[in-house]
């Protein structure tokens, strides 16, 4: 499939390390965060979700962290796999059915 | 459970043409979200429906306009082709959570 993300940002991570993707959102008053994996030539993919009351959130293998202080979230998966390559995104949102906005994005790339 | 389904996976367009794009939603899911995605960027938000209504639309031209069916499917439609609307649109359902889940695309080439 074609490129999602040509000159983005790229993290290189030996397999079975821990990787740790960061995202600066831009609304202050965003309530609701989600990050995507969209792999080649595919749709995002929901991994994690954290609403503005909570700073950090577990789900399996994926930990999201969010500092409302500084506009920062990121994104931490133990044990990459070298199925977890893929460009990732951080989306904000008001909440509700509102417009995601996404972030610049993220390749990362697991090195077997 | 069909996870949200858009048709066609491929589409090629010269410049001036018009072009439809489809999407189905997760089941239970009674709200579309368009984006459109060009190389390298993130996905930038079109416009929304829900309850076959346009409830709220980005910053895109009128050429770009859209339904919502009874069955909560949706058209994305786009006039008088450009060649920067060469990329991948997405479709994203959701219901009252708000969790957008996204189907594969439908990349647009337009020559």
């Amino acid at each position: 499939g074609e490129s999602v993300g040509l000159h983005l940002p790229t993290l290189s991570v030996q397999e079975g390390d821990n990787s740790i993707i960061n995202c600066a959102y831009s609304n202050s008053a965003s309530d609701y965060f989600i990050w995507y994996k969209q792999e080649s030539g595919k749709g995002p993919q929901f991994i994690i979700d954290i609403r503005s009351n909570m700073d950090k959130r577990q789900g399996q293998r994926v930990t999201v962290l969010l500092n409302k202080t500084v506009k920062h979230l990121s994104l931490q998966i133990a044990a990459t796999q070298p199925g977890d390559s893929a460009v990732y995104f951080c989306a904000e949102t008001l909440g509700g059915n509102t417009p995601l906005v996404f972030g610049k994005g993220t390749r990362l790339s697991v090195i077997a | 459970d069909a996870g949200v389904t858009q048709s066609p996976t491929h589409l090629i367009k010269t410049r001036g043409q018009q072009v439809t794009l489809r999407c189905s939603p997760k089941s239970g899911h009674d709200t579309v979200s368009w984006y459109q995605q060009a190389l390298g960027q993130g996905p930038q938000f079109i416009f929304q429906y829900y309850e076959e209504e346009e409830r709220q639309r980005g910053n895109f031209p009128d050429r770009f306009s859209g339904h919502q069916f009874p069955n909560y499917s949706s058209e994305l439609n786009v006039n008088a082709l450009l060649l920067g609307d060469s990329a991948l649109y997405l479709c994203a359902s959701s219901w009252d959570t708000g969790t957008q889940y996204f189907g594969p695309g439908t990349r647009l080439t337009v020559l």
